[in-house]
């Protein structure tokens, strides 16, 4: 079954750099745009960012841009999240997921915590 | 960018009633608008996508529907699992954006 499962999160300190990974499983993940999306505690959900199918176009939402960069290695069957200079507004758990307009699957999420 | 804003941002109901959940987008977004479902502490669910198709396996008492900047969530008879949280999402253009959520509750 299409499946996708997330990790890398964890506790930095403000400034700090964390590596979230998903690991995609069950469909042709290369067929595929492929987006993170966030959550802070208590909070609604945010778009961060998506890639294409290929790797060679991608967009970010205004608050991470400069910041985080997204990739993929369809070889692997992963897309990844490059958080620089984390702030405390970064703290939320992250979610990957299909992208095709709409979210589907989603992970199960990873708890980054960005705090000193 | 595209606001959405969904309402109301919390409701209350009894097993078995009709529930309706509104989201109007900023400006047009044709049919470009998707339905999730979450439950506390896990990822949120498709329900609903292009504004009235229903997601497989989801069951047929959700139905979504409006175009260009005014959508609705209906629940025709809510069930005991249907009270969580429920979000809308535009589509139509980057920033792709999320309502702030509506979170059903029993009375």
């Amino acid at each position: 079954q299409v499946q996708l499962v997330e990790s890398g999160g964890g506790l930095v300190k403000p400034g700090g750099s964390l590596r979230l990974s998903c690991a995609a499983s069950g469909f042709t993940f290369s067929d595929y745009y492929m987006s993170w999306i966030r959550q802070a505690p208590g909070k609604g959900l945010e778009w961060v960012s998506y890639i294409s199918s290929s790797g060679t176009t991608s967009y970010y939402a205004d608050s991470v841009k400069g910041r985080f960069t997204i990739s993929r290695d369809n070889a692997k069957n992963s897309l990844y999240l490059q958080m620089k200079s984390l702030r405390a507004e970064d703290t939320a758990v992250y979610y990957c997921a299909r992208a095709a307009g709409w979210f589907h699957p989603w992970g199960q999420g990873t708890l980054v915590t960005v705090s000193s | 960018d595209i606001q959405m804003t969904q309402s109301p941002s919390s409701l209350s109901a009894s097993v078995g009633d009709r529930v309706t959940i509104t989201c109007r987008a900023s400006q047009s977004i044709s049919s470009y608008l998707n339905w999730y479902q979450q439950k506390p502490g896990k990822a949120p669910k498709l329900l609903i996508y292009a504004a009235s198709s229903l997601q497989s396996g989801v069951p047929s008492r959700f139905s979504g529907s409006g175009s260009g900047t005014d959508f609705t969530l209906t629940i025709s008879s809510l069930q005991p699992e249907d009270f969580v949280s429920y979000y809308c999402q535009q589509s139509n253009s980057t920033p792709w954006t999320f309502g702030q959520g509506t979170k059903v509750e029993i009375k």
